[in-house]
């Protein structure tokens, strides 16, 4: 079984819907990510939280809300969807400290027509 | 604040050929370095790491060593394999100078190797 498990991992929607991502993980990290890929802009941060009751910002958190339910999820929804959020998102998580790898999910493909 | 900055490609090859794709950062304090590896269809994976100058990781065939003095940290295969087509991104966690939670990635390197 994967480590980080992201569900969907496709989805179709139109714009205007609201979607939820979903991630878990059984690493047992503290330290959960969400990012955006998008062809030659690499990988983009739009939250992280460092346990249930901290969480934060990053670099395109426009359009995009999170909730930390337990350790071990973390999810991102889309309150109002728009064909600029379509993309390939991926859930990481991380041991604290500066030598510690990110573990990443297979990603969700989503698609807003 | 803190910067990689690596060849975007495509780099295409033929199968056995030496590859290097160049990794340069910017960053103060003592980062660690990654090289994360990133096949069709899946998520990033930690391919190599290194946490200190002078230090070489290795995994797979790939090597890259940590360069203080020319901030940076080149990965290296001998002989690549069709297999090896993927996206290679190198990436940095320091918790000086910025990046949210330390991290800094760079654009990703797309790699094709051909029979």
């Amino acid at each position: 079984d994967a480590d980080v498990t992201q569900t969907p991992r496709n989805r179709i929607t139109k714009t205007g819907k609201r979607i939820m991502l979903e991630c878990s993980q059984t690493k047992g990290h503290d330290r959960m990510y969400w990012y955006r890929q998008d062809p030659g802009l690499g990988l983009r941060l739009i939250y992280y939280s460092f346990d249930v009751k901290d969480i934060n910002k990053g670099e395109i958190s426009d359009g995009y809300s999170v909730s930390r339910q337990a350790q071990a999820k973390f999810s991102l929804s889309l309150e109002s969807a728009i064909p600029n959020q379509t993309a390939l998102y991926f859930c990481a998580t991380s041991q604290t400290g500066v030598n510690q790898p990110q573990h990443f999910g297979d990603g969700t493909r989503l698609s807003i027509l | 604040g803190n910067s990689v900055t690596q060849m975007e490609g495509p780099v295409t090859l033929s199968e056995e050929a030496f590859l290097t794709i160049n990794c340069t950062y910017t960053a103060t304090g003592y980062p660690s370095l990654f090289w994360y590896v990133q096949y069709p269809g899946e998520g990033l994976q930690l391919l190599l790491k290194a946490t200190k100058a002078d230090d070489k990781g290795s995994n797979k065939g790939f090597e890259a060593t940590y360069r203080k003095e020319t901030t940076s940290f080149h990965l290296e295969k001998g002989s690549v394999q069709v297999s090896d087509s993927a996206v290679y991104f190198c990436a940095l966690r320091s918790y000086s100078g910025g990046g949210a939670d330390g991290l800094t990635f760079g654009k990703g390197t797309h790699l094709i190797i051909q029979p």
